[in-house]
């Protein structure tokens, strides 16, 4: 089966600034899709940004992106200018493409953001 | 915008009790799911459905039930609650035929079992 591996509980960022959150996942597929999600303290989780895996360009969303390295199975989270409502428990999700049912989950980093 | 409603946001049960958690979506997605969250540990699937009246078991089934008698509608079951089910509970659905597209989810359920 495959697993999810977020090796950052949490982390901090300072205002304005850059963080990166980290993803690696361990699947013998060779496609299937990837999702960072966010979960406020609100706790409604929303999606943040996807990445197919056959795709080389790494996806972008505004202030996030990914830095996906297929053969190393990294799954990054950039997170630019940071902003105070970025502050989330941030969760990275791996999905295969031979099922639309199983989704898997890293345990997830808490991401703080100092003002 | 989908919405999914999960019933209750905070519910206090006892030991033995059997529990209801209902999910609906107004989307008309065919796939819905109920998973677990614990610190630490994620995300847990449950179980899932991907049509009325099927179900499927996610990786910590045990100690639950699912029903799902309409396509909107998806309810997890706690047949005699105990204390190790105290958790935080996540309703998602999404359509069947969009790998691509994201699980949309509840607000989420916090049980606590006494």
């Amino acid at each position: 089966a495959q697993t999810v591996t977020q090796s950052q509980p949490e982390m901090s960022v300072q205002e304005a600034e850059t963080v990166t959150l980290s993803c690696t996942y361990d699947t013998s597929e060779s496609d299937y899709y990837l999702f960072w999600y966010k979960q406020p303290p609100s706790r409604q989780m929303i999606l943040v940004i996807r990445q197919e895996a056959y795709k080389q360009q790494n996806a972008t969303e505004n202030r996030f992106s990914v830095n996906f390295q297929k053969a190393a199975k990294s799954f990054s989270l950039k997170i630019s200018d940071s902003q105070l409502g970025d502050a989330a428990m941030y969760f990275c999700a791996y999905r295969s493409a031979g099922s639309n049912n199983d989704m898997r989950f890293g345990a997830g980093t808490r991401l703080t953001v100092k003002p | 915008d989908v919405k999914v409603t999960q019933s209750s946001r905070y519910l206090v049960k006892r030991t033995g009790e059997k529990v209801f958690l209902e999910c609906v979506q107004d989307m008309d997605h065919e796939n819905m799911f109920w998973y677990r969250q614990d610190p630490g540990l994620g995300l847990r699937l449950i179980y899932f459905s991907y049509d009325v009246k099927m179900k499927e078991k996610g990786d910590i089934p045990e100690g639950y039930s699912v029903s799902r008698e309409k396509k909107e509608r998806f309810s997890l079951i706690l047949e005699s609650a105990s204390t190790n089910q105290t958790s935080m509970y996540l309703c998602a659905s999404t359509s069947g035929q969009a790998l691509f597209k994201p699980q949309h989810f509840g607000d989420g359920t916090r049980l606590s079992i006494l």
